[in-house]
């Protein structure tokens, strides 16, 4: 069975900081990690995935990743956070690399302090 | 392409009451799934399908149906709705990538 923890429910850094997201996993076979972002009242939007190409992970928005196995951790990062990143982020995992069945954490909501 | 479509965006249900969530999608993808989202829980996948003529159970199952008469369309069935579920419902389609819906904000009194 897989799954995914996000520490942190709620992050808030200033404008212009690094902006770190925490993600651990668990899963029985090599998995394929993702990052959604949701803006309010929106839907999820792929930031980044993993499906192991290569461990650090370039995606959307200034966003990166990198697929740690010996932490199990996927952790999101921003070197300087804008007043647009402000959302809520979820870690999402699948055993299959069509990435369907997705299994998410519980999401964390960025803060962006002007 | 319009992408992912749901409608209504918003819906208030009496607990006992039936209704159907519609996603559409024409993107030509086989996998559709619908997620439900609660605070502090993320996204649970309630069913999903891997082409027409196919469903199967994801992890919250219960009170819900659905069915794949077409690759376009993927309804989601609450027969007797409850408030427990209340909640906002997510449909999402793709291959490669999941690409998700606006979401259906439903509540049940």
């Amino acid at each position: 069975a897989q799954s995914v923890t996000q520490l942190g429910s709620h992050v808030s850094v200033s404008e212009g900081a690094l902006v770190l997201l925490r993600c651990n996993y668990s899963s029985s076979v090599p998995p394929y990690l993702f990052w959604y972002v949701q803006y309010p009242n929106q839907g999820l939007q792929l930031l980044l995935k993993y499906t192991s190409a290569a461990t650090l992970v370039k995606g959307i928005n200034g966003f990166e990743a990198e697929f740690k196995k010996s932490e199990t951790s996927f952790h999101l990062t921003k070197p300087s956070a804008h007043m647009s990143d402000a959302a809520e982020y979820f870690c999402a995992v699948s055993e299959d690399f069509g990435n369907e069945k997705l299994t998410f954490g519980t999401g964390t909501r960025l803060t962006i302090i002007p | 392409n319009a992408g992912v479509t749901q409608t209504p965006k918003f819906q208030v249900l009496k607990t006992g009451q039936s209704m159907t969530l519609q996603c559409a999608q024409d993107m030509n993808h086989e996998y559709m799934s619908w997620y439900r989202q609660d605070p502090g829980m993320g996204l649970r996948l309630i069913h999903y399908s891997v082409g027409a003529g196919i469903t199967d159970q994801g992890e919250v199952p219960n009170g819900y149906n659905v069915s794949r008469s077409t690759t376009e369309d993927f309804p989601l069935r609450l027969l007797s709705a409850a408030p427990s579920q209340t909640s906002v419902y997510f449909c999402a389609s793709g291959n490669n990538e999941q690409f998700f819906g606006p979401g259906t904000r439903l509540t049940v009194l």
